[in-house]
């Protein structure tokens, strides 16, 4: 059974800091694996996609890495904001098309 | 913004009732996927419709059923309501063309209250 833990469950870093977001999975046996980001009570959004095929991506200050074969993800996140307070999650899609979810990783960022 | 779309918002039940929620999918999507995410929790796979029939399904017992409509729209209904049925619902919307790589889109959540 997939097993999805992200840690830190939270975490608190001063304005204008590098940062690493860790995920660890169970079952190498994944399509792809997804970073999302979560605001307070609200829907997820999509930062990064890594296709099983691929060791990692970047999308502006982002980058997330992919190493199936131990099972671990890193998201990556330069020159933090006060704006990227929020809720991280890790997901993996897994057989049958379905998502599993990490319980996410809660980052403030200090002003 | 994702194209993806849900309704209601919130939404206050009492237990014992029913409830539906509504997802209309992002445009050439054919896939839509419920997710049930409880506070501090990451979201929970309920189950996923593929060209109007279920196609997957989580660790949810039959009182949750959905519907896909030939738009690819969808509805998640909840019967009989408990308290531990409040949660945020989110729906995902994705291409299913033979593969399974596609990218999940996640519409805003419907955030449902059981009293």
């Amino acid at each position: 059974k997939q097993e999805v833990t992200q840690i830190p469950a939270a975490l608190s870093v001063p304005e204008g800091e590098n940062l690493v977001l860790n995920c660890s999975f169970t079952d190498s046996a994944i399509y792809n694996l997804q970073w999302f980001r979560q605001d307070p009570g609200k829907g997820l959004t999509s930062l990064l996609l890594i296709q099983s095929s691929q060791r990692e991506q970047t999308s502006g200050r982002l980058n997330a890495s992919l190493d199936k074969s131990s099972g671990r993800s890193t998201l990556y996140i330069a020159a933090s904001q006060p704006g990227d307070s929020a809720t991280y999650l890790c997901a993996v899609k897994v057989g049958d098309d379905k998502i599993i979810f990490g319980k996410g990783t809660r980052l403030h960022i200090l002003p | 913004e994702t194209g993806v779309t849900q309704s209601p918002t919130h939404l206050i039940k009492t237990r014992g009732q029913q409830v539906t929620l509504r997802c209309s999918s992002q445009s050439g999507h054919n896939t839509v996927s419920w997710y049930q995410q409880a506070l501090g929790q990451g979201p929970q796979f309920i189950f996923q419709y593929y060209r109007e029939e279920e196609n997957g399904r989580g660790n949810f017992p039959p009182r949750f059923s959905g519907l896909q409509f030939p738009n690819y729209s969808s509805e998640l209904n909840v019967n009989a309501l408990e308290l531990d049925d409040s949660a945020l619902y989110l729906c995902a919307s994705s291409f299913n063309a033979g593969t399974v790589n596609t990218e999940a889109f996640f519409g805003q959540g419907t955030r449902l209250t059981v009293v």
